[in-house]
């Protein structure tokens, strides 16, 4: 299948400060990137899709001023944690697809706030 | 908006038993259904995926069914194995909207 490739795979920082997280399609254009976030042994709740070229598109009570998401071209998503807190920790996996076919996901983020 | 439900939330069938594991969705505009496996700290994969022109498909011990009336989808594992332990997802997608819709998983167990 396809490849996605994120980074960083894990990350920690400090209270305060933000992080970006990468998101590319390596062998693939992706017209629609996803980001999910995921807590411990739940579901993957999507946060925002975002197409090339274009806002993204935040679902139901997430903040697009904390998850800046960009996605510049078509091989690149990124999101930005901004001002991060403890309660933003969590496991962060992007996917992408080429229109209307199978979505890949990337290996996924582990943001550690401290 | 839309929702996909999935049942049930863990499972534990023995080894060489079968499993089968539900999705029912609300949009009616669905009608791209893939099935993620997921272990441990790893990124879902896609096992089987079913669109709605097709009622049943199968690949080896998997196989996934649809009922677009009443919208249920289904994912059966014959012949389980300890490596099909792991927690899977159903999901739905449309044409007119591109985005991928995500049960809310289940655990499966496989007894030695």
């Amino acid at each position: 299948g396809a490849v996605v490739s994120q980074h960083p795979s894990r990350v920690i920082c400090k209270s305060g400060t933000s992080v970006k997280i990468e998101c590319r399609s390596l062998d693939f254009q992706a017209t629609t990137m996803f980001w999910y976030r995921q807590f411990p042994k739940q579901s993957l709740m999507l946060m925002a899709t975002s197409n090339e070229g274009s806002k993204a598109t935040y679902e139901q009570g997430v903040e697009k001023d904390k998850f800046l998401i960009n996605h510049a071209s078509l091989t690149l998503s990124t999101l930005t944690v901004t001002s991060a807190h403890p309660e933003d920790s969590s496991f962060y996996i992007c996917s992408a697809r080429e229109e209307y076919t199978e979505a890949f996901f990337g290996q996924g983020t582990r943001l550690t706030v401290v | 908006g839309e929702n996909v439900e999935q049942h049930p939330s863990t499972l534990s069938v023995q080894e060489g038993d079968s499993a089968v594991i539900k999705c029912t969705y609300s949009d009616s505009a669905s009608n791209y259904f893939p099935w993620y496996k997921q272990e441990l700290g790893k990124r879902p994969q896609l096992i089987i995926d079913i669109r709605s022109n097709v009622g049943e498909k199968k690949d080896q011990r998997i196989a996934v069914t649809l009922n677009k009336t009443a919208k249920h989808f289904s994912l059966h594992i014959t012949e389980t194995q300890p490596e099909d332990s792991a927690v899977y997802f159903c999901a739905a997608t449309g044409e007119l909207s591109s985005k991928i819709i995500f049960g809310s998983g289940t655990r499966l167990s496989i007894r030695p």
